[in-house]
C-alpha cells in the first residue's frame, strides 16, 4: 500500500535550535518527495522536491532534506529555527507525470522565542 | 503572477445540499488537482484534470464531480451533502512535466 507516515505530530523548539522532522513512505515505484508547509488559514507551500540524484536537497527558507532510500525516509532538516517558522509541516510522495500525491498527516512545529 | 485562486474561500451548506467550487489556475497551468483536507489531517486527492480530461481519480464516492473548462479552470461539485464533507477544499495547478503543484488557499466548506 501506498502511505507516507509522519511519526510526530507536534513537536516544540526554542528559536535558534535546530530541528528533523522525520517522514518515511512507502511506495511501489520509484518516489517523487516532497515536503510542504501551511501556515494557518492558508494553502500549502512547497518546501523543496526531489525526483532523483543528489540526495541532499537544498529548499526555500533554509531548510533541507535527505532521500535515504534504504530507509525508505526523507527527512526535513534546519539548523536554525525561526518563531516565523512555526506551522504544519507535510510530507508527500508522488510519480512520474501525475498530480497525484499522497500526504502525511503533518507534523505541528511550535517555536519558543 | 496571481497564484492559484479559489472561491468563495468560505461556505456553510445544510446536509442534502449541493455545492460548487471554482478554481482558477495559475496562468500557463494546464493540469488542475482537487484536494480535500479534514480537519487534522494531510490532504487526500480528489480529482486531477489536464487539458479538460480527467487523469486521475481518488477514493472517493460519485457524489463527487468535477470538470475543467477551456480556459482551464475548474469546478469541484458535490452533491447531497454529509456532515463528514466539512473540510478544506484545496484547488492545485501545474503545468505537468514534473513541475510541482501550487495549491490555493482553500475553499472551508462547513456542513451543518
Amino acid at each position: 500500500a501506498q502511505s507516507v507516515t509522519q511519526p510526530d505530530i507536534h513537536i516544540t523548539v526554542s528559536e535558534g535550535a535546530s530541528l528533523e522532522l522525520r517522514c518515511n513512505y512507502s511506495y511501489g515505484a520509484t518516489p517523487y518527495l516532497f515536503w510542504y508547509v501551511q501556515s494557518p488559514g492558508q494553502g500549502l507551500q512547497l518546501l523543496l522536491k526531489y525526483f532523483s540524484g543528489d540526495t541532499l536537497v537544498q529548499g526555500i527558507k533554509g531548510f533541507e532534506a535527505e532521500f535515504k532510500r534504504s530507509q525508505s525516509s526523507f527527512n526535513l532538516r534546519k539548523p536554525s529555527v525561526h518563531w516565523s517558522d512555526a506551522a504544519e509541516y507535510f510530507c508527500a510522495v508522488g510519480a512520474r507525470n501525475t498530480d497525484k500525491l499522497i500526504f502525511g498527516t503533518g507534523t505541528r512545529l511550535q517555536v519558543f522565542p | 503572477d496571481a497564484g492559484v485562486t479559489q472561491s468563495p474561500t468560505h461556505l456553510i451548506k445544510t446536509r442534502g445540499q449541493h455545492v460548487t467550487l471554482r478554481c482558477s489556475p495559475i496562468s500557463g497551468h494546464k493540469s488542475v488537482s482537487w484536494y480535500q483536507q479534514v480537519l487534522g489531517q494531510g490532504p487526500q486527492f480528489i480529482f486531477q484534470y489536464y487539458e479538460k480530461e480527467e487523469r486521475g481519480r481518488g477514493n472517493f464516492p460519485d457524489r463527487f464531480s468535477a470538470r475543467q473548462f477551456p480556459n482551464y479552470s475548474s469546478e469541484l461539485n458535490v452533491n447531497a451533502l454529509l456532515l463528514g464533507d466539512s473540510a478544506l477544499y484545496l484547488c492545485a495547478s501545474s503545468s505537468m512535466n514534473n513541475s510541482p503543484l501550487h495549491f490555493g488557499n482553500g475553499t472551508r466548506l462547513t456542513v451543518t
